[in-house]
């Protein structure tokens, strides 16, 4: 079973550039979670997508951040315009519902902001 | 609301020692409790979890934890560390439908 696939793994931008991150989910899981990870800090929650409805998207900063859930299967997380503190890994994961189920998590996309 | 405090954020450890990471949590609520594994350049991975029922749980690669409900604690612990198992290890509770993480412990093992 392949796991939570994202792209790109590594992003360099320029300070007030967009920028835009993918994730596939693993097949059959339809709950599925964007995460932002600061240097030396925990994962926390962006936003959850139960199919293709966005259930928790209260720690989304709406000004600069989107995201949309197409068909209820990929994602993407899109930041415009970037800024220097945006710059952290942001990782995507799945479960098959947003239970109990165990999260897997994708390898992250490491954004740096110039 | 519901929290998870790491205690440690650095353990460095020698090669066959014993290790613990401590976790302690806060919830009002019934818990679910997660351990999960980040190697360098990786994601996270599931190491165990506490759902229900016996409180001790176990890893295949020798990790183990115990939930504590009286003393709200959910620590890590490996009677004897490998080099392999040097990565940042974070203790996470579930609540409202997200994972709540600590700050995280970097393991270090030294041969």
């Amino acid at each position: 079973e392949a796991g939570v696939v994202q792209s790109p793994r590594y992003k360099i931008i320029e300070k007030k550039q967009p920028v835009a991150f993918w994730c596939n989910p693993i097949s059959g899981h339809n709950t599925l979670y964007w995460y932002l990870q600061n240097l030396g800090q925990g994962p926390e929650l962006l936003i959850r997508y139960e199919n293709e409805e966005a259930v928790d998207d209260s720690q989304l900063p709406k000004d600069r951040f989107s995201a949309e859930r197409l068909k209820g299967v990929d994602s993407t997380l899109k930041i415009q315009p970037a800024e220097l503190g945006d710059s952290a890994v942001y990782l995507c994961a799945s479960s098959r519902t947003g239970g109990s189920d165990t999260q897997y998590f994708g390898p992250g996309t490491r954004l740096t902001v110039l | 609301a519901q929290s998870v405090t790491q205690l440690d954020s650095q353990v460095p450890v020698f090669e066959e020692a014993p290790v613990e990471l401590r976790c302690n949590y806060s919830s009002s609520v019934s818990v679910y409790l997660f351990w999960y594994v980040q190697y360098p350049n990786q994601g996270l991975q599931l190491l165990l979890k506490y759902l229900s029922g016996s409180t001790l749980v176990k890893s295949i690669n020798g990790f183990e934890a115990e939930f504590n409900k009286s003393q709200t604690s959910f620590h890590l612990r490996k009677p004897s560390v490998h080099i392999s198992d040097t990565a940042e290890y974070f203790c996470a509770v579930r609540g409202g439908g997200k994972l709540i993480f600590g700050q995280g412990t970097e393991l270090s093992v030294k041969p």
